[in-house]
């Protein structure tokens, strides 16, 4: 069984802080992690993907992938209210299919 | 231009109604998706549709039937549907099976389904 772990929150921060998501997977074999994020009673909106060990960065947005560790995070600079949402790993594992496995989410809430 | 569009974006029905949901894209790309999600829960895979033929049906109901009329566009036939089938039902699209970029999928809104 592939297995993509989140822990659900909620995650609180203040405004302006540094919000830290984390996410671990099972397949060693895995090869592309995507950051989804879900606003309440709406479709995931892609965030960032990354494919190789280290960091990528796009804007307030940061992804941290270690493949010898399984994990892959996403970090929220400055964060605003407007962050607060519910952020979905996603991973493609190795094999045959291309279909992504997706966590359960974790739930930011960002507070003035 | 990422857009998937789906309607209806809200659709009540009884169990014994038949009802469709329609996806499309115009990106170009050649794989499509119907997930299905309840509240609190992760994205759940129906069906993956690969240029144009169902390659992945994930053990859904009959009362679930997809269909691909061509590559732009997807629907989701619906038939004596349970109360518990009622979620937010979400299209994807991605470029293909190629790896790398091509994987990423896209969202539509989705279409929130309640079942009386």
């Amino acid at each position: 069984q592939k297995e993509v772990e989140q822990n659900s929150g909620p995650l609180s921060v203040p405004e302006g802080a540094i919000a830290s998501l984390n996410c671990t997977y099972s397949d060693r074999g895995s090869q592309s992690f995507f950051w989804y994020r879900q606003y309440s009673g709406k479709s995931p909106e892609l965030i960032m993907f990354i494919y190789s060990n280290g960091d990528k960065e796009d804007g307030r947005f940061t992804a941290q992938l270690n493949k010898a560790s399984q994990y892959v995070s996403l970090l929220i600079r400055d964060s605003q209210p407007s962050d607060s949402a519910t952020y979905l790993c996603a991973v493609k594992t190795s094999g045959g299919s291309y279909i992504p496995t997706f966590g359960r989410g974790t739930s930011l809430i960002v507070h003035p | 231009d990422t857009e998937v569009t789906q309607t209806p974006k809200h659709l009540v029905m009884g169990m014994t109604n038949k009802k469709s949901l329609k996806c499309e894209q115009h990106m170009g790309h050649r794989a499509m998706y119907w997930y299905k999600q309840k509240a609190k829960k992760p994205p759940e895979l129906m069906f993956v549709y690969s240029y144009e033929k169902l390659s992945i049906n994930e053990s859904v109901p009959s009362r679930f039937s997809p269909e691909c009329p061509n590559s732009s566009l997807l629907n989701l036939h619906l038939h004596a549907l349970q109360p518990e089938d009622s979620a937010l039902y979400l299209c994807a699209s991605s470029q293909g099976w190629s790896g790398g970029a091509a994987e990423t999928q896209y969202f539509g809104p989705g279409t929130r389904l309640l079942v009386l």
